[in-house]
């Protein structure tokens, strides 16, 4: 199986700093990983993902990190707005078939 | 146009009850999911379908089952409704198994009272 853990429940930052959420991964089979985020009363969107075959990649305002030594996954998030506000959850897959998501991170923005 | 949508959003019930809750996808998508997220936001995997055929049940108990009547289609029907399944039920959907972005509906609450 596959457990995913994240470091940090809640984090509170203020509006214009950089983010940064951390999730750990237990298996080391693992070779595809996603950023979600859910506002509150929505379902879970898509942010950014990596595979196994890259350490590093960005995008708008995000850049997701991956060490595969340490089974360890970040979320950076840049100049940090309100509207960033949400849970945010890694989600990793190994057999193809299963997404197995982290417990969430409450990203909380105060302006 | 909702890529997924499920209904109801709301359902509040008594314990004992059978409800069910719908979903439909309008991407083309191969796989559906149905995953049931607790009050501490965890995320587990309950039922996948690929091309109406079951590929996952997570040891889920038998009061639940899913029906796909085509591939846009996973409705779960849940039968003598506890306190316990009181959650936020999301379905979800992907191109193929596992892999690439999963897209969520917008969740159905579920309350037992």
């Amino acid at each position: 199986g596959e457990s995913v853990g994240l470091h940090l429940p809640t984090l509170s930052v203020q509006e214009g700093d950089n983010s940064i959420i951390n999730c750990a991964y237990s298996n080391s089979a693992s070779d595809y990983f996603i950023w979600y985020k859910q506002e509150s009363g929505k379902g879970p969107q898509f942010i950014i993902d990596i595979r196994s075959n890259m350490d590093k990649r960005q995008g708008q305002r995000v850049t997701v990190l991956l060490n595969k030594t340490v089974k360890h996954l970040s979320l950076q998030i840049a100049a940090t707005q309100p509207g960033d506000s949400a849970v945010y959850f890694c989600a990793v897959t190994f057999t193809g078939n299963q997404f197995y998501f982290g417990t969430g991170t409450s990203l909380t923005v105060i302006p | 146009d909702t890529a997924v949508s499920q209904t109801p959003k709301y359902l509040v019930t008594q314990m004992g009850n059978d409800k069910s809750i719908k979903c439909e996808q309008n991407l083309g998508h191969d796989t559906m999911y149905w995953y049931k997220q607790d009050s501490k936001k965890f995320l587990k995997i309950m039922f996948s379908y690929n091309n109406k055929e079951l590929i996952i049940n997570e040891t889920v108990p038998n009061r639940f089952s899913p029906k796909s009547p085509d591939k846009a289609h996973l409705n779960l029907h849940i039968n003598s409704l506890e306190l316990g399944d009181s959650a936020v039920y999301f379905c979800a959907s992907s191109l193929t198994p596992g892999v690439g972005e999963l897209f969520f509906g917008e969740g159905s609450r579920l309350t037992v009272l």
